[in-house]
């Protein structure tokens, strides 16, 4: 099974700060690689696929890169919306499907 | 507007039956694949199961397998998961998910299974 490792967790920032979110995988899943916001409360919601696609809507301050096993996910001025829990998810095994264990995104 | 809505959580003991229902509209249901997906709490996103567009292929996760069936009723825009013998550890908000080639672009709200006597 492929395993999917966020780093760092938690992270503290300030509105305005930039900041990165790592995810590794087990073994090389290509760009087959999602990331997604989580709001408590409320349904995920699809920010990058592909490794590096924005999903439509999603503010171009969001950006995906990375191939292989190590792939990050940046916020490039973070805004008070943004504080929220950040998940990769490979589809490299797919129909199945691996979630990171999740970058709680807090307020500094 | 495409909307994904999950009902049929609640309490129930361990050993128990429990079916969930996930309500489409909006979109071409019979054109896309769906899956399960739940969030235990204070844990992470955890996929549960996966149903090819034609309900033809279906994939569980180790920890479910056995256990639930996924279904799906394409003339009534509805998905299904179907769970037995619940343990305390299926506890979570599940959430139903629309996929298109690779990626979970459309979420339900979820509904919250608690197991426990």
């Amino acid at each position: 099974d492929i395993q999917m490792t966020q780093s760092p967790s938690p992270l503290s920032a300030s509105v305005g700060d930039r900041v990165t979110i790592t995810c590794r995988a087990s073994q090389s899943i290509s760009t087959y690689l999602n990331w997604y916001q989580h709001k408590p409360g409320k349904a995920p919601k699809l920010l990058i696929y592909a490794a590096s696609s924005l999903q439509s809507g999603v503010p171009s301050r969001f950006s995906g890169s990375g191939s292989g096993t190590h792939f990050t996910l940046a916020i490039s001025s973070l805004q008070p919306e943004d504080f929220a829990t950040y998940y990769c998810q490979q589809y490299y095994s797919s129909p199945s499907k691996t979630f990171g264990q999740g970058t709680k995104l807090e307020i500094k | 507007d495409v909307h994904l809505v999950e009902s049929g959580g609640g309490l129930v003991q361990p050993g128990g039956s429990l079916r969930l229902s996930c309500a489409a509209s909006g979109f071409m249901f019979s054109s896309y694949e769906l899956n399960w997906v739940r969030q235990a709490p204070g844990k992470g996103l955890e996929w549960v199961s996966y149903i090819s567009s034609s309900g033809n292929t279906i994939y569980y996760a180790d920890s479910v397998k056995g256990r639930f069936t996924i279904s799906r009723d394409n003339a009534k825009n509805s998905l299904y998961l179907q769970m037995n013998s619940l343990r305390a550890e299926d506890s979570a908000v599940y959430y139903c998910a629309r996929e298109w080639l690779g990626f979970l672009d459309i979420w339900g709200q979820g509904t919250m299974v608690t197991v426990s006597s």
